[in-house]
């Protein structure tokens, strides 16, 4: 099963316009952390959040925005007045505390923000 | 810090050649790890290592082989290359306590990977 679901394999926006990527995880662990990481067009991977299980504040940073639901086991991530810089595949992780030597990997949402 | 870095970005290889991906660290992370990312798979995990001379393997180990013999290089072993081996390779690491790791990973910048 998967234990992290992206289910937004393609988004396309109009530059300015906000966009949410979704991420459902899937855990038994009461103890875990989620991240976002994003791959530009030139192929790296870009941390850019992380968050623990017991934090479920929502966290803005800029334009980036994320929503922590532990009652729909939710991670979202929220980009306002997306820019053409936005277009990237972004990937949402989690890591297990007691399973803590692997990071399980959405399959990943394409973003493409035209201008 | 140059953080993590890997060599080489590119390679070809033929059916059934070897080679060795490299992967070094200067954040003194005694977690590393190796991902395969493939179209729409997302990155699976090859093989990672919580300390120097620990391995353990991964969702896709077959046909890899690592080792870590400093806390610093991590590298990645094919014996037999592939086809299926086509893929781009990533090296993270991050700070452990004990034999887990839940901190942030970081990732070097890949390697292609195209057998032919």
């Amino acid at each position: 099963a998967q234990k992290v679901t992206q289910a937004q394999t393609e988004i396309s926006v109009v530059e300015k316009e906000d966009v949410t990527l979704d991420c459902v995880y899937e855990t038994r662990d009461t103890t875990y952390y989620l991240f976002w990481y994003k791959q530009p067009p030139s192929g790296e991977l870009v941390f850019l959040i992380r968050r623990n299980s017991f934090d479920e504040q929502n966290e803005i940073s800029g334009r980036y925005s994320w929503n922590f639901q532990k009652s729909t086991s939710s991670f979202n991530f929220t980009i306002t007045a997306s820019q053409v810089v936005d277009s990237a595949v972004y990937f949402c992780a989690l890591s297990e505390r007691n399973t803590g030597n692997q990071f399980y990997f959405g399959t990943g949402t394409s973003l493409t923000v035209i201008p | 810090n140059a953080g993590v870095t890997q060599t080489p970005k590119f390679q070809v290889l033929k059916t059934g050649q070897s080679m060795t991906l490299q992967c070094a660290q200067d954040m003194n992370h005694e977690y590393m790890s190796w991902y395969r990312q493939d179209p729409g798979m997302g990155l699976r995990l090859i093989h990672y290592s919580v300390g120097a001379g620990i391995t353990d393997q991964g969702e896709v180990p077959n046909g890899y082989n690592v080792s870590r013999s400093t806390t610093e290089d991590f590298p990645l072993r094919l014996l037999s290359a592939a086809p299926s081996q086509t893929s781009v390779y990533f090296c993270a690491s991050s700070y452990s306590s004990g034999t887990t790791s839940t901190d942030t990973q970081y990732f070097g910048p890949g390697t292609r990977l195209t057998v032919l």
